[in-house]
């Protein structure tokens, strides 16, 4: 079983609709928990980055962690056609100085006008 | 948030060349970057975790002589990949914590080598 599984789509939703984004790992002591987004052949850029179970909510997205069910999901909200990229679920662990970062494969996400 | 500075963005080379892209942080020092590869509709592959003024760490795997590492200043760090082969063909993208040692990661514009 792969640290990070991320469905790698492709997704493909109307402008407007809410879209669900999802990872589940299997390492427990994932402590940090970031998505990406990616647009096609540039660097990924940070979108959202959670500590920890809960919440967080950064205009039209929604970032959750469930620590549980070793589970987080971003969601937009009213999407865009500018939101069509790849999006890079990544983890890293607690403490010390390592900053290595796990990413799930990417889901395509294409938002149709 | 941070920038990092990727170049170049795209190039193309012959079999058997070398060929350096260079990864900088702007407005702020990084002392350690990270280097992935990144395959068509594949995860980013970390390659080697760039130190400054010490030997890079490379990943299992991870041939050290055919992708030198050198980070010789706190806001520079380059991958050198040396005697390419159409095979080292990918997306190569490197990465730097945020200042502070921050726990986000800032990813650089990513640099498309083909190898022909």
């Amino acid at each position: 079983q792969k640290e990070v599984e991320q469905d790698p789509g492709p997704l493909s939703v109307p402008e407007g609709a809410i879209v669900s984004l999802n990872c589940t790992y299997s390492n427990s002591a994932f402590q940090y928990f970031m998505w990406y987004r990616q647009y096609s052949r540039k660097g990924p850029e940070l979108l959202m980055y959670t500590y920890s179970s809960g919440n967080k909510e950064d205009g039209r997205f929604t970032a959750q962690v469930d620590k549980s069910s070793k589970y987080i999901s971003l969601f937009i909200r009213d999407s865009q056609p500018s939101d069509s990229a790849t999006y890079l679920c990544a983890m890293k662990y607690s403490g010390g100085s390592n900053y290595k970062l796990t990413f799930g494969k990417g889901t395509l996400l294409t938002v149709n006008p | 948030g941070a920038v990092v500075s990727q170049h170049p963005s795209r190039v193309i080379c012959k079999s058997g060349t070398s060929v350096k892209i260079e990864c900088r942080s702007l407005d702020f020092q990084a002392t350690t970057m990270f280097w992935y590869r990144q395959f068509p509709k594949k995860s980013l592959m970390l390659m080697a975790t760039s130190n400054e003024g010490s030997k890079a760490t490379y990943e299992q795997g991870v041939e050290k002589d055919k992708f030198l590492i050198n980070h010789a200043s706190l806001t520079l760090s380059t991958l050198t990949v040396t005697s390419a082969h159409p095979e080292d063909s990918s997306f190569y993208i490197c990465s730097a914590p945020g200042p502070g040692g921050g726990t986000e990661a800032f990813f650089g514009q990513g640099t498309r080598l083909t190898v022909v």
